[in-house]
């Protein structure tokens, strides 16, 4: 059964760099299928999508976020990383790792999220 | 637009059936993906590609969609489909993801 489990600090401090892995169990992220991603949920809103990685290095970033993100794969670890910098307290939110999967029809297409890992909350704090 | 917009809050009766909507210009191209999630958890995926359900979702959980909009239908809402629920598709000009703002669905 395939697991994601994130880690990092859970207190950034304001310009400061958050950094995060998301280590993926009970399957390969060497996997041509897929793609591995990072989302955010502020406290009490809702989901946002940051961005994507394949294990080719492929990557796709939220454009609102593009110009502070970086993701990144370690295929011997069967691991990948999102960096954000330059961070403020609108930063802080609960982060997710997910399995972003991809299928596709004459007429149309379809992407989900699945598993996520548990999510980890970072707070950027001084 | 890229933006996917649905209904902040809807209630339904225990044993009801309720529908949750999705609007957005790329669900003509896209299907829209559904999430469930209750608080302190991570969201689960109950509905994907047309009308598919991941193991262990009930069958009362349905999927359609018509034109720019998509639709989550729940038969028979049960007291523990009391959650938020998220749709998701793509946006196809710039391979961006985007999710709606999300639907509190209450089970009176």
């Amino acid at each position: 059964q395939l697991q994601l489990q994130e880690s990092g600090p859970g207190l950034v401090k304001p310009s400061e760099t958050l950094s995060l892995n998301c280590r993926v169990s009970g399957g390969s992220i060497n996997r041509a299928n897929y793609y591995w991603a990072w989302i955010r949920q502020p406290p009490g809103k809702g989901l946002e999508w940051i961005g994507n990685i394949h294990y080719t290095g492929d990557t796709y970033f939220n454009p609102s976020l593009k110009s502070r993100v970086t993701i990144s794969g370690d295929t011997s670890k069967n691991q990948f990383s999102l960096r954000l910098t330059s961070v403020t307290a609108a930063d802080t939110a609960v982060y997710y790792c997910a399995r972003l999967d991809f299928w596709s029809s004459e007429t149309k297409e379809a992407n989900w999220f699945a598993p996520w890992g548990q999510g980890t909350l970072v707070t950027v704090s001084s | 637009s890229s933006e996917l917009t649905q209904d902040p809050a809807v209630s339904v009766a225990l044993g009801q059936t309720v529908t949750i909507t999705c609007q957005g210009d790329s669900l003509r191209s896209y299907y829209a993906t559904w999430y469930k999630q209750k608080p302190g958890q991570a969201p689960i995926l109950v509905i994907f590609r047309r009308n598919d359900r991941p193991s262990g979702i009930p069958d009362r959980f349905s999927g359609s969609s018509s034109g720019n909009t998509a639709t989550l239908s729940i038969a028979g809402a049960q007291a523990e489909d009391e959650a938020d629920y998220y749709c998701h598709s793509r946006n196809s000009s710039d391979n961006s993801v985007v999710f709606g703002g999300g639907t509190k669905l209450t089970v009176l």
